[in-house]
């Protein structure tokens, strides 16, 4: 099984702040990773595959770069409503695996 | 606009039986693998169960459910399901359907917006 670590597990910000997410991969998963992101009481929400392609309507201040083993989502200029936990995801082998998430909070 | 309702969650004991449900609409159902992903509370999210399209074939399981758990399908009622045996405390979550965004990949753009089980004596 290929295992996800993300750090920091928390990462206070402040508004108009940058936020860099990081996601590791036990072993080489190519460019097969995709972000989430997740609000209180709701189901997650695509926002980066293939590494570094956004999904449809997903707003230019979320980017995803890496490739092999290291990865990371880059939050620029962030919203408030950008307040929310984020979860990285491997599809390049079963069983699909997620790591443990990443809660942005407010500083 | 894809919806999936999942239901079928509630309280059971450890070692009983519950079967969950996942009704799609909006979309030509049999026409995409469906999965089952689930979030313990509080707790990150941890894939459960895959079927493929059309007949469902092939079902992909991860270790902790196997033998347990049976995903399932059926086209003629665009519903997914998920039979969940012999449950342990462990089993306690909420339980997400969610559908691939095209046909062959592995990640998820759509998402039911779940239903809880939690096992407990």
């Amino acid at each position: 099984e290929i295992v996800m670590t993300q750090s920091p597990a928390t990462l206070s910000v402040s508004p108009g702040d940058r936020a860099t997410l990081s996601c590791r991969a036990s072993q080489s998963i190519s460019s097969a990773l995709a972000w989430y992101q997740q609000k209180p009481g709701q189901a997650p929400r695509l926002l980066i595959y293939a590494a570094s392609t956004r999904a449809t309507g997903r707003p230019a201040r979320f980017s995803g770069s890496g490739s092999g083993t290291e990865f990371t989502l880059t939050i620029s200029n962030l919203q408030s409503e950008d307040f929310a936990v984020y979860f990285c995801q491997q599809y390049n082998d079963w069983p699909l695996t997620f790591g443990g998430g990443t809660k942005v909070d407010l500083k | 606009q894809v919806q999936l309702v999942e239901s079928g969650g509630g309280v059971v004991q450890p070692g009983s039986s519950l079967r969950l449900s996942c009704e799609a609409s909006e979309f030509v159902f049999k026409t995409y693998a469906m999965h089952w992903v689930r979030q313990a509370p509080g707790k990150g999210l941890e894939w459960v169960a895959a079927i493929s399209y059309d007949d469902g074939f092939n079902k992909y399981y991860t270790d902790s459910v196997k033998g347990r758990f049976t995903i399932s399908r059926d086209n003629s009622k665009n519903t997914l399901y998920l039979q969940m045996d012999s449950l342990r405390d462990e089993d306690t979550a909420v339980y997400f359907c969610a559908r691939p965004r095209v046909r062959g990949v592995l990640f998820f753009d759509y998402w039911g917006q779940g239903t809880l089980v939690i096992v407990s004596s």
